[in-house]
């Protein structure tokens, strides 16, 4: 399996631009957890799904994120618009039994 | 309120320097607590979950210990591929987000050859 899969890695944009990532969670897997990562803050849990379906999303730091999950094979992460402050990084996990979460590779998001 | 303390924050060793980094927690209930490695520019590995108290695992170099009140990730003779930086979650039982992993914020672990 490849494993999950993030897109893009890098992300560079301005302040006030739309910017959508992308998460393809290993195959069979039921549950998707969004996490952001800073070094003031370490890793957060922004929301999570299960079986397609949003199950606690109060880890969003406001109106300006929004995530989806149309299929159980493709979510997106939303910012809308974008601020410097946004700037982290972003990571997918996937899970099979609600337990272990094997993570993505990541996506850097500098917002300038 | 529930909290993850890990440390030392930064440790570094010698190639063959055994050492333990911690994990502590403040819970009011435990349903597992998970350890993994985190390379530079990478996600975070999987390496452990522990669920009772005096319960070890282990895998090559590192073992994994569990008590009613902290974690010890235990590295034995570490080898310079070893550093990276390792991430304690907990698992809780009383969280109403029932899949959500708390995290530490981590030990940076640096072995020198």
């Amino acid at each position: 399996d490849a494993g999950v899969i993030q897109s893009p890695r890098h992300e560079v944009t301005e302040m006030g631009q739309e910017v959508t990532l992308r998460c393809k969670p290993i195959s069979g897997h039921n549950s998707l957890f969004w996490y952001r990562q800073t070094m003031m803050r370490g890793l957060e849990l922004l929301i999570y799904f299960n079986n397609n379906v949003p199950i606690d999303d109060s880890g969003m730091p406001e109106d300006r994120f929004s995530a989806k999950m149309p299929n159980a094979s493709f979510s997106t992460l939303k910012i809308q618009p974008s601020e410097p402050r946004d700037s982290a990084v972003y990571f997918c996990a996937s899970s099979l039994r609600g337990d272990i979460q094997y993570f993505g590779a990541g996506t850097r998001l500098s917002v300038l | 309120e529930d909290q993850v303390t890990q440390s030392p924050e930064a440790l570094r060793l010698q190639e063959g320097e055994s050492s333990s980094l911690n994990c502590s927690y403040t819970v009011s209930g435990l349903r597992g607590l998970f350890w993994y490695r985190q390379d530079p520019g990478k996600g975070p590995e999987f390496l452990f979950t522990l669920y009772s108290a005096g319960e070890e695992k282990e895998k090559e170099r590192l073992k994994a210990t569990l008590t009613k009140k902290e974690s010890f990730l235990h590295i034995t003779a570490p080898k310079p591929e070893d550093s990276a930086t390792y991430l304690c979650a907990v698992h809780l039982l009383s969280s109403g987000s029932a899949r959500q992993l708390t995290f530490g914020s981590g030990t940076q672990l640096t072995v020198l050859p």
